[in-house]
């Protein structure tokens, strides 16, 4: 079992629309979770990072966390087609200090 | 406004030849790292640092060398290259401690023939 699993997509939303993007984790102990954003060609960049269960927001962004399920979850409001990228689930697992493990990412396309 | 620096950007190698990747990164972080990156397996961390003067072996060490020159420099060798070892390489630094925020370099392409 990977350590971490994401749904490669590609996931297809039109503009405006929500788009929910998923990721769960097998080391229950895992403290801290992200979401990284990568384009298509470029270097990952860190959007939202969570460290309780509930969520959190930011802008149009909000990461959900669920530690009983193992589940981590980003949603993306009102989409845009610049949300058109990869996004990256991260755990930091149970005494790995600061040693991201990656999913494989989920492709998401926003269309006109 | 540099960040984090990799070069080369690309490189083509003959099976068994050696080749190092270079990463300096000017935020005065203490932890660095090498991912590489192949399509449908994500980011795979090959070898970390967590200090100037410490490296650790990550998921994927097999083929690969580091030297956490100083505190701004942690390349990456390839003393053998191999077929398997096609990949895009990121560089990336952070500071020690929960926030799990990487700030990576541009990516290095590298093709083994």
């Amino acid at each position: 079992q990977k350590e971490v699993e994401q749904n490669s997509g590609p996931l297809s939303v039109p503009e405006g629309a929500i788009a929910s993007l998923n990721c769960t984790y097998s080391d229950r102990g895992s403290q801290s979770f992200f979401w990284y954003r990568q384009y298509s060609g470029k270097s990952p960049e860190l959007i939202m990072s969570i460290y309780s269960n509930g969520d959190k927001e930011d802008g149009r962004f909000t990461a959900q966390l669920n530690k009983a399920s193992q589940y981590v979850s980003l949603l993306i409001r009102d989409s845009q087609p610049s949300d058109s990228a990869t996004y990256l689930c991260a755990v930091i697992p149970t005494g790995t200090a600061s040693k991201l493990t990656f999913g494989t990412g989920t492709r998401l396309q926003v269309t006109l | 406004n540099a960040g984090v620096t990799q070069t080369p950007k690309f490189q083509v190698l003959k099976t068994g030849q050696s080749m190092t990747l270079q990463c300096a990164q000017d935020m005065n972080h203490n932890s660095m790292y090498w991912y590489r990156q192949d399509p449908g397996m994500g980011l795979r961390l090959i070898y970390y640092s967590a200090s100037e003067g410490t490296t650790d072996k990550g998921e994927v060490p097999n083929g690969y060398n580091v030297s956490r020159l100083n505190k701004r420099e942690f390349s990456l060798r390839l003393e053998s290259a191999a077929p398997s070892q096609t990949s895009v390489y990121f560089c990336a630094s952070s500071d020690m401690g929960r926030t799990g925020e990487l700030f990576f370099g541009e990516g290095s392409r590298l093709t083994v023939l």
